[in-house]
């Protein structure tokens, strides 16, 4: 089964740049899936932030998407998270998602566990 | 973008009720609405898809209902392990999907 795992810093300091790893395992990438981040501030609920698909094209929440690139490397078998001009805002628990289509409806499984960012300096 | 609002924001119930959480959406969504349970410290994790498919391995006691504007997800019965937080998302306006702020639902 398919199973994501989230990595990268866990501090980054403010107007610096936020850089997150997905990495799938137990499927390939390009799958008839796309691949998600959302976020989740301390004690707050979820926020999607973007979303990419195996071929590269990409969709991103207008409110982040000044700052927000999501790009793939499927050799790797990973896609990535770059937020850039972070402030104490940006401070949450990021996770990544695969989307799933199925019977005309799409919803969000399954999820990494989850990597708290926290920006302080 | 579409607006979803959950009701209430948290409950407090006994194992053994029958609980009642409530989504409401800012325009039709027609049946595109997906819950998700997360638990402290751990990744939500889908339990009903198209406003009342119940997801594979979730018990019987959860459904979901509604249509266009208004869904509900019930918990018949509800049990230690059910004592989490719910969150209801859209799927209709694709590939801008917006959840819920959440109802945690807390042992009384």
């Amino acid at each position: 089964q398919v199973q994501l795992q989230e990595s990268g810093p866990g501090l980054v300091k403010p107007s610096g740049t936020l850089s997150l790893t997905c990495a799938v395992s137990g499927g390939s990438i390009s799958s008839n899936s796309w691949w998600s981040w959302v976020r989740q501030p301390p004690g707050k609920g979820l926020e999607w932030i973007g979303e990419i698909y195996h071929g590269g094209s990409t969709s991103y929440n207008p409110s982040l998407k000044s700052r927000v690139t999501i790009s793939v490397d499927k050799s790797k078998n990973q896609f990535y998270l770059k937020l850039n001009s972070v402030t104490a805002a940006d401070t949450a628990v990021y996770y990544c998602a695969r989307g799933i289509t199925r019977s005309g409806t799409n919803w969000f499984d399954p999820w990494g566990q989850g990597t708290l960012v926290t920006v302080s300096s | 973008d579409i607006q979803m609002t959950q009701s209430p924001s948290s409950l407090s119930a006994s194992v053994g009720d029958r609980v009642t959480i409530t989504c409401r959406a800012s325009q039709s969504i027609s049946s595109y609405l997906n819950w998700y349970q997360q638990k402290p410290g751990k990744a939500p994790k889908i339990m009903i898809y198209a406003a009342s498919t119940l997801q594979s391995g979730v018990p019987s006691r959860f459904s979901g209902s509604g249509s266009g504007t208004d869904f509900t997800l019930t918990i018949s019965s509800l049990q230690p392990e059910d004592f989490a937080t719910y969150y209801c998302q859209q799927s209709y306006s694709i590939p801008q999907w917006t959840f819920g702020q959440g109802t945690k639902v807390e042992i009384k």
